[in-house]
């Protein structure tokens, strides 16, 4: 058990709608990244907030939206779901940016499967 | 665009052998390694990061580094069954990249 929780576990959508997918933090972690992992590949980073501001983001268009509240926890918003999109979404909590140090160890969440029909 | 490559697998190996995982990196620049272990279903797991050209050892496992070839390793001793599973090769720049991994499986 790292401490940080997600939910839902799995979620089934339809292309076209709108998912928020919700993370829960180790307790005094001020960084969330979020990855998303596709059946056989390796997770790719979707973005990271420090402190309730967007920290880094990869390559994924703009319909991937976050959010990180004062306690830490943060939401990853997906609008316009594509069939592409269905893939097991990591979260992943740190001590401090991962931009702002050389290393601060990441600690995953269980995940979100998500299915897009 | 900036890549982390690793053999898919599957690596088998029998129980007590040395494990050796490969990955390679795009980018001369990198500076950080990350290697995790990934049980199916399950979220990655930190096993060991390395910065510094040479080796680390962590228990069984020991971590090579070669920045010059770009190329580090994960070598895993007296592999158990339990080490049975897919291990993803990590670099962080700016952002932290992971390869598609290489799954391993140790056979009693």
């Amino acid at each position: 058990e790292t401490g940080v929780t997600q939910s839902p576990t799995h979620l089934i959508k339809t292309r076209g709608q709108q998912v928020t997918l919700r993370c829960s933090s180790q307790s005094g972690h001020n960084t969330v990244s979020w990855y998303q992992q596709a059946l056989g590949q390796g997770p790719q980073f979707i973005f990271q907030y420090y402190r309730e501001e967007e920290n880094g983001r990869g390559n994924f268009p703009p319909r991937f939206s976050g959010l990180q509240f004062p306690n830490y926890s943060s939401e990853l918003n997906v609008n316009a779901l594509e069939l592409d999109d269905s893939a097991l979404y990591l979260c992943a909590s740190s001590l401090a940016g991962i931009r702002l140090y050389s290393y601060n160890e990441q600690f995953f969440g269980p995940g979100t499967r998500l299915t897009v029909l | 665009q900036k890549e982390v490559e690793q053999n898919s697998g599957p690596l088998s190996v029998p129980e007590g052998a040395i494990a050796s995982l490969n990955c390679t990196y795009s980018d001369r620049g990198s500076q950080s390694f990350f290697w995790y272990r990934q049980y199916s279903g399950k979220s990655p797991e930190l096993i060991m990061f390395i910065y510094s050209n040479g080796d680390k050892e962590d228990g069984r496992f020991t971590a090579q580094l070669n920045k010059a070839s770009q190329y580090v390793s994960l070598l895993i001793r007296d592999s158990q069954p339990s080490d049975s599973a897919t291990y993803l090769c990590a670099v962080k720049d700016n952002d932290m990249r992971f390869g598609a991994g290489t799954r391993l499986t140790v056979k009693p």
